[in-house]
């Protein structure tokens, strides 16, 4: 089967630096995904890695380490609207849709 | 309007009753699906339609029963519901094709509960 392991919660002060971790387990494998989403909100996408190494995009940067089945999303100068629910996803087996994780929590305090 | 609009933002309903959510995409995607979201089971597949014909059925109960009359508008037909179904229920949508990456629209979610 498959199943995607993050933390519960991340506490973190403004202009702090944070790392949300992702491991998965998943037969065959087609890239890791993270979306973001605020209280009461919709999930949002914030990035994709296919390969291995880092994205950056702005303030977000996303790691991936195929090898490993583990990823993870970065965030820097950590400002108090970054505080929401982050989730990583795989696709499912039959490749038609995204599996999330259980999402972690990220709370930024002033 | 852009984007994933969902409608109705907030259901309540007794375990008698029928209802349906409905889902719409402005954004040309082929694809649409339907995500569950409770406390205890964050954003749980429930189902798939591609091009309008439903790819997957993740064992969901069968008192939701979707529909996909065309490739811009998803309905979730509700009946005979528990209290456990209580949840937001999201609409999503994403332009499925060989690049890799899937990445989905979501809409707000209709706030579902069931008394």
């Amino acid at each position: 089967g498959q199943s995607l392991e993050q933390p519960s919660e991340v506490t973190a002060v403004e202009g702090a630096i944070v790392q949300i971790n992702c491991t998965y387990q998943t037969s065959g494998f087609y890239g890791l995904s993270w979306y973001q989403q605020h209280d009461g909100g919709a999930p949002t996408f914030l990035s994709y890695n296919a390969l291995d190494g880092l994205e950056e995009t702005g303030r977000f940067s996303s790691f991936l380490s195929r090898s490993d089945s583990y990823g993870y999303l970065l965030l820097q100068e950590l400002q108090m609207k970054d505080s929401a629910s982050y989730f990583c996803a795989v696709p499912n087996q039959a490749g038609t849709a995204l599996i999330f994780g259980k999402g972690t929590t990220l709370s930024v305090s002033s | 309007e852009t984007g994933v609009t969902q409608t109705p933002r907030h259901l309540v309903m007794g375990m008698t009753n029928k209802k349906s959510l409905k889902c719409e995409q402005h954004l040309g995607h082929n694809a649409m699906y339907w995500y569950k979201q409770s406390a205890k089971k964050p954003l749980e597949l429930m189902f798939v339609y591609n091009f309008k014909e439903q790819t997957e059925n993740n064992s969901v109960p069968s008192r939701f029963s979707p529909e996909c009359p065309n490739s811009s508008h998803l309905f979730l037909h509700l009946h005979t519901l528990q209290p456990e179904d209580s949840a937001l229920y999201l609409c999503a949508s994403s332009q499925r094709d060989n690049s890799g990456a899937n990445v989905l629209t979501f809409g707000a979610g209709s706030r579902l509960t069931v008394l």
